[in-house]
C-alpha cells in the first residue's frame, strides 16, 4: 500500500514570511496529491491539487510541486499571513478508486 | 445545497455500547468515506464505498460495519464501542471517473468519546 510522510509536524513563521511543507510516497502508480487546510474543530478542505502530468501548480499565495522521480512534493504558501494558521495535511492517491493515503499533518502557526 | 452532513455532531458512549453514525450527500457522488482522525495521525480510512451497495475495508475497519443503501446515505456503526474508538469521524464523498482519484468533499465531523 501507499505510505506518506509529511515534515515537519510543527511550523511556526513571522506574518509575510514563506512556509514550506513536504510529503514523500512510496507508491509510484500515484498520480493525484491533494493538500488539504483544516482549522480548528472544522472539517478539511482542499486548497489545491496537482496529477503526476504536471510538475507545479499556482494559485495565488500558494504552489504545490511535484518530483515524481524522487516521490515526493510540497506545499509553499508565500506572504503568509494569520488566517493560515492551521493543520495541513498533504495526501497521495493509491488505487483506481480514488483513495488518499493521508499525511500525519503539519500545525502551521503564523505570528503577526 | 448542503453537501455533506453528519449526524450525531457529538456523542457519548460507555464500553460495550453501540451506535450508527449517518452520513448524507446530496452532491450526486457515487464515491463515499469513512475516515478517523486522531492527533498525530492525519485521517485513516475506515472503510469505502464505490457505489450503492458495494463497501470495501480501508486502513482501520476492525470494530466497525457500514452500509451503503443508497447514492445519498453511508452509515458507520459501531457494534460494541471501545476507548480505542474514540475519535472524530468523517464522512467524505469525491466523484468517480476514469480520469482517476478526485477532490474528496468533508462532512462535518462527529466527536466520540467511548468512557
Amino acid at each position: 500500500g501507499e505510505n506518506v510522510e509529511q515534515h515537519p509536524s510543527t511550523l511556526s513563521v513571522q506574518e509575510g514570511d514563506s512556509a514550506v511543507i513536504k510529503c514523500t510516497y512510496s507508491d509510484s502508480a500515484s498520480n493525484y496529491f491533494p493538500w488539504y487546510k483544516q482549522e480548528l474543530g472544522k472539517r478539511p478542505q482542499l486548497i489545491i491539487d496537482i496529477r503526476s502530468n504536471v510538475g507545479e501548480k499556482k494559485d495565488q499565495r500558494i504552489a504545490v510541486t511535484l518530483n515524481k522521480t524522487a516521490k515526493h512534493f510540497s506545499l509553499h504558501i508565500t506572504e503568509t499571513q494569520p488566517e493560515d494558521s492551521a493543520v495541513y495535511f498533504c495526501a497521495a492517491s493509491y488505487d483506481s478508486w480514488g483513495k488518499l493515503q493521508f499525511g500525519a499533518g503539519t500545525q502551521v502557526v503564523v505570528t503577526p | 445545497n448542503a453537501g455533506v452532513t453528519q449526524t450525531p455532531k457529538f456523542q457519548v458512549l460507555k464500553t460495550g455500547q453501540s451506535m450508527t453514525l449517518q452520513c448524507a450527500q446530496d452532491m450526486n457522488h457515487n464515491s463515499m468515506y469513512w475516515y478517523r482522525q486522531d492527533p498525530g495521525m492525519g485521517l485513516r480510512l475506515i472503510y469505502y464505498s464505490a457505489s450503492e451497495g458495494t463497501t470495501d475495508k480501508g486502513e482501520v475497519p476492525n470494530g466497525y460495519n457500514v452500509s451503503r443503501l443508497n447514492k445519498r446515505e453511508f452509515s458507520l456503526r459501531l457494534e460494541s464501542a471501545a476507548p480505542s474508538q474514540t475519535s472524530v469521524y468523517f464522512c467524505a464523498n469525491s466523484p468517480l471517473t476514469s480520469g482517476g482519484a478526485h477532490e474528496q468533499y468533508f462532512g462535518p465531523g462527529t466527536r466520540l468519546t467511548v468512557t
